[in-house]
This record gives C-alpha cells, sequence and structure tokens, in this order.
C-alpha cells in the first residue's frame, strides 16, 4: 500500500496569485496523477507525471497553468498559476502502485477557494 | 481515448433493498478497475478493485464484477443501509486512469 500526504490540505487563494501543491508518497512510484474536481462534478485528470519524463497534459490543460515537476520517485508538485475563481477546486495527487503500478491511491485532496 | 460512463447518475432506495451500480468503457485494454466512494467534503475511498484477469471482488455486502470483453463492470450493494449514501465512481486504469462522473447513492431510513 501506499501513504499519501498533500500540502496544502486548504487554502484560500487571491485572484493572480499562484499556488503550489505538494504531494509526499511514502513509497516508491512511477505513476503519479493529478486530477482536479470541481464543485459538484466529478474528477478531471489534468497530467500524468512519471519520473523521469515531461509530465503529460490532458486536453484543456496546458504546462503554464498547471506546471508539474516530478524530481523523485516519492514527490510531486502541481502549481495552479494565475489562480482564478474557475481555478476553485479539490486538486487530488494520486499513485500508481503495487506489481502492475496500477493499484491506484489518493491524497486526501487540496481544496482550493479563490476569492 | 477511454471513456467510461456510469449509469444511473442518481439512485434513491429505501433501506435494505439490493441495488447495482452500472460501469462501461470503450477500451477493453485495461490493467484494473477499481471503484470508489466519495462522501461530501471527504476525499476518495478505494472500496474494491478487480485486476483485467478477474471477474469479480468481493467485500462484505459489496461485489463487483468485471466483463472485460463487453466493456462493463457492476457494483452490487446488498442489504442497503443510510450509510452507504455517498458517490461511487468506478475507475479504469490503463495507461492512465479514468474516471465515470458516478452514481449519487441515496438510501433512506
Amino acid at each position: 500500500s501506499a501513504v499519501i500526504s498533500q500540502k496544502p490540505s486548504r487554502d484560500i487563494c487571491q485572484r493572480g496569485t499562484s499556488l503550489t501543491i505538494q504531494c509526499q508518497v511514502d513509497s516508491q512510484v512511477t505513476m503519479m496523477f493529478w486530477y482536479r474536481q470541481q464543485p459538484g462534478q466529478s474528477l478531471t485528470l489534468i497530467a500524468t507525471a512519471n519520473q523521469g519524463s515531461e509530465a503529460t497534459y490532458e486536453s484543456g490543460f496546458v504546462i503554464d497553468k498547471f506546471p508539474i515537476s516530478r524530481p523523485n520517485l516519492t514527490f510531486s508538485t502541481l502549481t495552479v498559476s494565475n489562480m482564478s475563481p474557475e481555478d476553485s477546486s479539490i486538486y487530488l495527487c494520486s499513485v500508481g502502485f503495487g506489481s502492475s503500478g496500477n493499484t491506484i491511491y489518493f491524497g486526501e485532496g487540496s481544496w482550493l477557494t479563490v476569492v | 481515448k477511454q471513456e467510461v460512463t456510469q449509469i444511473p447518475a442518481a439512485l434513491s432506495v429505501p433501506e435494505g433493498e439490493n441495488l447495482v451500480l452500472n460501469c462501461s468503457f470503450t477500451d477493453s485494454a485495461i490493467y484494473n478497475l477499481q471503484w470508489f466512494r466519495q462522501d461530501p467534503g471527504k476525499g476518495l475511498t478505494s472500496l474494491l478493485l478487480i485486476q483485467s484477469s478477474q471477474r469479480e471482488q468481493t467485500s462484505g455486502r459489496l461485489n463487483a464484477s468485471l466483463d472485460k470483453s463487453s466493456g462493463r463492470s457492476t457494483l452490487y450493494i446488498a442489504a442497503s443501509q443510510p450509510g452507504d449514501s455517498a458517490t461511487y465512481l468506478c475507475a479504469v486504469i490503463g495507461n492512465d486512469m479514468r474516471f465515470g462522473a458516478g452514481t449519487r447513492l441515496t438510501v433512506k431510513p
């Protein structure tokens, strides 16, 4: 299994600012994913962040807005840049774990409100 | 690109009823399928994981089945309880992980 810690757990941010969310895993994992869940909606994949390669972004998400770092096998960051109220969401980090790398665990999420 | 659909979007049942939640996916080349529960204001809880080589998994009152060839999974909840009220999400794991939109379940006392 894997234990995932996300920081911050909650934050209220000013419009136009940027915030970096950290995701720390207690085991080495190859696959890490960042998701967003806007109010009343399901989870949307932002990007896949595998160590040693550039993050792969889903349609509608760009690196300038959501830069991701993956410096090692236990850590990743997601930055939400130049925030607007539409960025108010839960941001979730998840990892693929296990022999096939495909048992998925989630962090508790980072709840961002942009005012 | 994998697409995951969950039916129904919402379901309301009286306590004690057995129920089935459905999940369908378009690409059968998957590793696993996982069912999650999400309570309001909280994160995700993994309920059941089915490997692509398996056909079902059981945990307590929950039973999940997988038919890869037809691109379908079901989550069966027996003897539902008010505490089962939550949104249930299915996730299909291939080269990435895709979620359905969820089924919002309400179990009335």
